[in-house]
């Protein structure tokens, strides 16, 4: 059962476009939603997070929007660079911040 | 300050055979996780310590891995015995806690089981 699901898997963007990675979730508990990025041979870090009292957050070229009543978030990440080629991981948890349900992942790959 | 760190990078077993993955996480942090990574399913999780305690003990992966944490600055997960299925990316992180929502991963063990 995948409590947090995202898509596509892949996406693939020209520099400088935006990249938009959805994520929905089935757990209506769950209030804390943070988002990871992993390089190859690295472990995913966190890379920007949002509360459910909020609709948005923006840090730098990456904004979350996040829609509580249809249990649906994405990632923007504006003006995208070949440095933001990663897999990205949607999370979610309840109550203890820490103990996160990831979805499976979006490979994105910006080309120059 | 030294992050999370991992050992060995990479193994590969037989099926049938015994493995320890060791981890040791970021000093001072008090919770400690391993996940399993694959392409299909994404991270899930296989245990969760806070202050060394057992706090969850993943599910459907009780019968052959086990996790341990003998100190608060080492952790080890058996898995025992391995079978193909295991090959995966295993991936230990931790946390300060006080639910700060931020977990620091290490680089990950890649096990290939044969």
């Amino acid at each position: 059962q995948q409590q947090v699901r995202q898509s596509p898997q892949s996406l693939t963007v020209w520099e400088g476009e935006t990249a938009i990675l959805n994520c929905s979730y089935e757990n209506s508990a769950f209030d804390y939603f943070p988002w990871y990025q992993q390089f190859p041979g690295e472990g995913p870090a966190l890379l920007i997070s949002i509360l459910s009292v909020s609709d948005k957050k923006e840090d730098g070229r990456f904004t979350i929007f996040f829609n509580k009543r249809e249990k649906k978030l994405s990632l923007h990440i504006a003006d995208s660079q070949p440095g933001d080629s990663a897999t990205y991981f949607c999370a979610a948890s309840t109550g203890s911040f820490n103990k996160l349900t990831f979805g499976a992942g979006t490979r994105l790959a910006v080309c120059p | 300050d030294a992050g999370v760190t991992q050992t060995p990078r990479h193994e590969v077993a037989e099926k049938g055979q015994t493995i320890i993955l060791k981890c040791e996480p970021v000093s001072g942090h008090n919770d400690l996780f391993w996940y399993r990574q694959t392409k299909i399913q994404g991270l899930e999780l296989l245990s969760y310590f806070r202050s060394k305690s057992l706090m969850e003990d993943g599910g459907a992966f009780k019968d052959r891995f086990k996790a341990e944490m003998l100190n608060s600055s080492f952790s080890t997960l058996k898995i025992q015995p391995t079978e193909p299925k295991d090959s995966a990316v295993y991936l230990c992180a931790s946390s300060l806690g006080a639910n700060t929502g931020q977990l620091y991963f290490g680089e990950g063990s890649k096990l290939t089981v044969l």
